[in-house]
């Protein structure tokens, strides 16, 4: 079974460091992977996606994420915070080969401290 | 503005009263599901639909009800709600279930209380 997992329920970074939300997943074929962003009262906004190709992945808001296909990982990654990051981020992944029922992580609570 | 549209945004009612949370998508696409939020639990997909006519449970079906008679709408119904379904409730849409690569778009949510 397809499984994605957020080992840390909340993360705390300064204002300027670099970020890492981690995100690992298993499927049983080759996975397309998501990152979504919540902010305060507002639905899940796409950030960046992993189909194929480059491992690393740009996305909105200066955001990136690494695929680590024997790690089985994908990390969104932020090489400066800003206060102006801090939300709740999903990963989410749908297995290649299953129907489309795509799986969401917990979520991991970002806060950046100014 | 491409968009999805919840309604309402809040509601509190009282256990075994009917309810509806609508649902509409305005970018034509095939593809709607229906998610409910806990702390803890993050997002669970309750019901989803492929197309018109078309739908399928998700992970945590009971207890709701859905319907896909026109594609830019997907209701979420409770026939007889209780107090377990207070949640945090999120529609979403994408271009097509096949193109499963394509993101999906949330609505903003709806927070539902059951006295």
């Amino acid at each position: 079974a397809q499984s994605v997992a957020q080992p840390e329920d909340q993360v705390n970074v300064a204002e300027g460091n670099p970020l890492t939300v981690k995100c690992t997943y298993s499927v049983s074929g080759n996975p397309y992977l998501f990152w979504y962003v919540q902010y305060p009262n507002r639905g899940l906004q796409f950030l960046l996606k992993y189909i194929t190709g480059d491992n690393l992945v740009k996305g909105s808001y200066g955001f990136e994420a690494e695929f680590n296909k024997s790690q089985t990982s994908f990390h969104l990654k932020k090489p400066s915070a800003l206060v102006s990051d801090s939300a709740l981020y999903f990963c989410a992944v749908r297995d290649v080969f299953r129907d489309d029922k795509i799986i969401f992580g917990k979520g991991t609570r970002l806060h950046i401290l100014p | 503005e491409a968009q999805v549209t919840q309604n309402p945004r809040y509601l509190i009612t009282v256990t075994g009263k009917k309810l509806t949370v609508t649902c509409s998508q305005n970018m034509n696409h095939e593809y709607m599901s229906w998610y409910r939020q806990d702390p803890g639990l993050g997002l669970r997909q309750i019901y989803y639909s492929m197309n018109v006519e078309v739908t399928d449970k998700g992970d945590v079906p009971e207890g709701y009800k859905v319907s896909r008679k026109e594609k830019r709408n997907f209701p979420l119904i409770l026939e007889s709600p209780s107090p377990n379904q207070t949640s945090l409730y999120f529609c979403a849409s994408s271009i097509s279930g096949q193109y499963s690569n394509q993101p999906q778009h949330f609505g903003d949510g709806t927070r539902l209380s059951i006295l």
